[in-house]
């Protein structure tokens, strides 16, 4: 079936840096989100893209939706403390005859103080 | 504000025991989904419903697991004779449109290990 490649699996950072993460796939996507999720909780949305090349912000938070629609990139500038958690990205994508959203297996951001 | 809700949040079962975990999603959406998220691996689908309209189960592993939404609002996912791998976090998410393009807006999931 489909899978999203995202990378890297875990970063280990200081604050005020900038991250970059990323996801991967062989196969188009129609739709990218990339959510954020804290222990215990579910995911929270942060940006969703839906145009090829399309380039949208969020507060320190920037992706963009590859234009081969095969990839998308999210970027958080000047990291704070709060910024820790795991953030996955998830393409939409005609599967099985069906529409689904087809999650990565996430980043691990850690922020150093 | 009121987002998505579950519960119960942790259940415990012993191996067999029938299970039946429940979503109030956002009053008003029209679509509704359930995840399983295995330990440090992201979500994977299980099931949408269009109202009360179940249109795609595909993703259910096997026939013990059964989803419902009688009324186009709570939704009760149901595990019977459950296993040792039945055990993840089992995510309900919400969406005001039709069709798993839009936002999905998610609850904290229950919390399932089967002993």
């Amino acid at each position: 079936g489909q899978q999203l490649n995202q990378s890297p699996q875990s970063m280990f950072i200081q604050e005020g840096e900038d991250v970059s993460m990323n996801c991967t796939s062989s196969s188009i996507f129609n739709t990218w989100l990339w959510y954020k999720q804290d222990p215990g909780e579910g995911p929270v949305l942060l940006i969703a893209l839906y145009k090829a090349g399309e380039l949208t912000s969020n507060g320190r938070l920037t992706a963009q939706f590859g234009i081969t629609r095969k990839d998308s990139f999210l970027n958080i500038s000047a990291s704070i403390p709060s910024d820790v958690g795991i953030y996955f990205c998830a393409g939409g994508a005609l599967v099985d005859s069906s529409y689904k959203l087809i999650f990565g297996s996430g980043t691990r951001l850690l922020v150093r103080p | 504000g009121a987002g998505v809700s579950q519960s119960p949040r942790y259940k415990v079962a012993k191996r067999g025991q029938d299970v039946a975990l429940r979503c109030d999603p956002i009053s008003g959406h029209v679509s509704l989904f359930w995840y399983q998220q295995a330990l440090g691996q992201g979500p994977e689908f299980l099931t949408y419903f269009q109202n009360e309209a179940q249109l795609d189960k595909s993703g259910l592993p096997s026939d013990r697991f059964f989803a419902e939404r009688p009324e186009g609002s709570v939704s009760t996912l149901k595990i019977q004779r459950t296993q040792q791998e039945d055990s993840a976090v089992y995510l309900c998410a919400s969406s005001p449109a039709r069709g798993v393009y839009n936002e999905q807006f998610f609850g904290p999931g229950t919390r399932l290990t089967v002993l």
